[in-house]
């Protein structure tokens, strides 16, 4: 099956520094990557949607300039959390739809990363 | 986007079956249903997707009625793995899709 990977799995930073996390499509091309955030026992929240070679589009009440995204490639996406802080600690998935199979509806999901800041 | 009401939580013993069901009451014509299941510090893993009717395939089941306003997930024969949170996303399916998550369903299988 289509595989998506994260990069790092997990992360400690201290606090204002800035951290990127990498998310590749192994097999497949993907137009369309979406990243999202859970905080312990909760749900998955969008934070935004990114299409390769545009700009991200963010859900509201996320910050574009805090929560940079690229999406340089077809196979890979990222997030860089700008000068972090302990209330950014959580765990961040992003998901990808595979650009052959784009209206099959299913998604691929990263692994996930895990952020701590101190 | 169409709001989904699960249950927060439910119990079963291995070898049971299982039955999750989802409200979706404000179902767009175009909306497909999906389960996704997560376990602990991972992504969601796709479970199954119908539009309509039931759908079967090598780990579930999905029961959708003609109205479409709700949709059950049945899990044959549970085992122990299978303890997870289960979500019920309802959207289209379209390459510009977005997917709101509910609050998902807790499934605890005891031995």
């Amino acid at each position: 099956g289509a595989v998506v990977s994260q990069h790092p799995s997990w992360v400690i930073c201290k606090s204002g520094t800035s951290v990127k996390i990498e998310c590749r499509s192994l097999d497949f091309q993907a137009t369309t990557m979406f990243w999202y955030r859970q905080f312990p026992k909760q749900s998955l929240m969008l934070m935004a949607t990114s299409n390769e070679g545009s700009k991200a589009t963010y859900e509201q009440g996320v910050e574009k300039d805090k929560f940079l995204i690229n999406h340089a490639s077809l196979t890979l996406s990222t997030l860089t959390v700008t000068s972090a802080h302990p209330e950014d600690s959580s765990f961040y998935i992003c998901s990808a739809v595979d650009r052959v199979a784009q209206n099959t509806g299913e998604l691929f999901f990263g692994e996930g990363s895990r952020l701590t800041v101190l | 986007l169409a709001k989904t009401t699960q249950p927060i939580s439910m119990d079963s013993y291995e070898g049971q079956e299982v039955n999750i069901t989802c409200s979706h009451n404000n179902i767009a014509t175009n909306d497909y249903i999906t389960w996704y299941q997560q376990f602990p510090s991972q992504g969601p893993r796709f479970i199954i997707q119908g539009y309509k009717t039931k759908v079967t395939n090598e780990v579930a089941s999905l029961f959708i009625p003609a109205d479409r306003k709700s949709s059950t997930l049945s899990l044959p024969r549970v085992s122990l793995s299978d303890t997870a949170v289960y979500y019920c996303l309802v959207g289209d399916i379209g390459p510009a899709r977005q997917l709101t998550f509910g609050s998902g369903t807790q499934l605890t299988v005891l031995p």
